[in-house]
């Protein structure tokens, strides 16, 4: 039980395009989403929580109009990296909270290796 | 202010040898959380234990075994016999905020030589 897919894996977009990834809880309903960025060789950063049906809380220096996300289900919330720039090349995970199943525990998706170019 | 603080960058072993992760912790929460998490090179985060404040009981499962001491606000992780399959970066983290959200350690990649 428990688990968060992420799609898509791998995508290589152009400069100046959009980008979603989508984070979805397949088999509990999560009232948290979070949505961390992390470069090689570095720890997960959180950029934004996410709770079904409200706007995202975004992390001090995450641009908020260049990261859209969106929970607007209990099992679905979406990442869009609007206008990407190479600098914004890089893996793009999710995790999902179950209030149901103790209050600290994170689900995480596989993860999202974004390349801009 | 909360922090995770896994001093060792980067481990190197040969296999069969047992291996020690440290993590140090900060927090003024009475209740909070300890987790250790393993992240292979496919990337994918793969979790390994969770541990609550109130429970200090050194746990044990297989090869893996974890030390917490609150009188040193340590989590340490202990790898017995260790294999190269176990080569990976581990991250510590702390949660106990009301935001439900972890704070991370800067992880440590161990590197399992056969």
């Amino acid at each position: 039980g428990a688990v968060v897919s992420q799609h898509p894996s791998r995508v290589i977009c152009k400069s100046g395009t959009s980008v979603k990834i989508e984070c979805r809880s397949l088999d509990f309903q999560a009232t948290t989403m979070f949505w961390y960025r992390q470069f090689p060789k570095q720890s997960l950063m959180l950029m934004a929580t996410s709770n079904e049906g409200s706007k995202a809380t975004y992390e001090q220096g995450v641009e908020k109009d260049k990261f859209l996300i969106n929970h607007a289900s209990l099992t679905l919330s979406t990442l869009t990296v609007t206008s990407a720039h190479p600098e914004d090349s890089s893996f793009y995970i999710c995790s999902a909270r179950d209030p149901y199943r103790g209050s600290y525990e994170q689900y995480f998706g596989p993860g999202t290796r974004l390349t801009v170019t | 202010a909360q922090k995770v603080t896994q001093a060792q960058t980067e481990i190197s072993v040969v296999e069969k040898e047992d291996v020690t992760l440290d993590c140090v912790y900060e927090t003024r929460d009475t209740t909070y959380y300890l987790f250790w998490y393993k992240q292979p090179p496919s990337g994918e985060l793969v979790f390994l234990i969770r541990r609550n404040s109130f429970d200090e009981q050194n746990e044990i499962s297989g090869r893996y075994s974890w030390n917490f001491q609150k009188s040193t606000s340590s989590f340490n992780f202990t790898i017995t016999a260790s294999q190269v399959v176990d080569s990976a970066v581990y991250f510590c983290a702390l949660g106990g905020d009301s935001n439900y959200q972890l704070i991370w350690g800067a992880g440590t990649k161990l590197i399992i030589k056969p």
